[in-house]
């Protein structure tokens, strides 16, 4: 089973911010990492899928880089709506697995 | 538009089985592989399951295999979880998933709670 480790599990910061969220793969994921985000009481959103590509909808101030097992996402100017948990996940193996989350909390 | 809604969760005594459906509208349900992610009260998520598109292939985490059984209708586009065995730590929301051509999942239901206690 491939592993999925994210740093930090949570953080604190304004808004106007800029946040960095990891994700390291315990194999070779190639660019199939995605990343989510979720309020409480919600579904997950999917934001970015296959390291860099934002799905339709989302704003430019996500975005995601990485390959091989090492994946970052940023959200270049936190907005009060961006206050939610974040999921790395995935998909090259059979089995889509999810990092432990990040919890980003207002300062 | 796309929606998925779970149904079927409730409280399960230790032990217990209980069926799980999710009713697809608004796309070409037979054309998507689906999942079953869940997540635990103040947990992060976990995969539970997978099917393809036709039914033929399932796939399961290893700390559920052998005790749930995933499957779906695409005459009447619902996908299923039969859960056997159930303990405590099968409590949790299960949410259903649309797998996406880029292989994330792009779309979720709502979520239904199933809570294993006596």
């Amino acid at each position: 089973d491939i592993q999925m480790t994210q740093s930090p599990s949570s953080l604190s910061a304004s808004v106007g911010d800029r946040v960095t969220i990891t994700c390291r793969a315990s194999d070779t994921i190639k660019k199939y990492l995605n990343w989510y985000q979720q309020k409480p009481g919600k579904a997950p959103k999917l934001l970015i899928y296959q390291t860099s590509t934002l799905q339709t909808g989302v704003p430019s101030r996500f975005s995601g880089s990485g390959s091989g097992t090492d994946f970052t996402l940023t959200i270049s100017s936190l907005q009060p709506e961006d206050f939610a948990t974040y999921y790395c996940q995935q998909s090259y193996g059979l089995l889509y697995s999810f990092g432990q989350g990040t919890k980003v909390e207002i300062k | 538009e796309v929606q998925l809604v779970e149904s079927g969760g409730g409280l399960v005594q230790p032990g217990g089985s209980l069926t799980l459906s999710c009713a697809a509208t608004g796309f070409t349900f037979s054309s998507y592989a689906l999942q079953w992610v869940r997540q635990a009260p103040g947990k992060g998520l976990k995969y539970v399951s997978a099917i393809s598109t036709s039914g033929d292939k399932t796939y399961y985490a290893y700390s559920v295999e052998d005790r749930f059984i995933v499957s779906r209708d695409n005459s009447k586009n619902i996908l299923f979880l039969q859960m056997d065995s159930l303990t405590a730590e099968d409590t949790a929301v299960y949410f259903c998933a649309r797998v996406s051509p880029t292989y994330s999942l792009d779309r979720w239901g709502q979520g239904t709670l199933v809570a294993v206690s006596s």
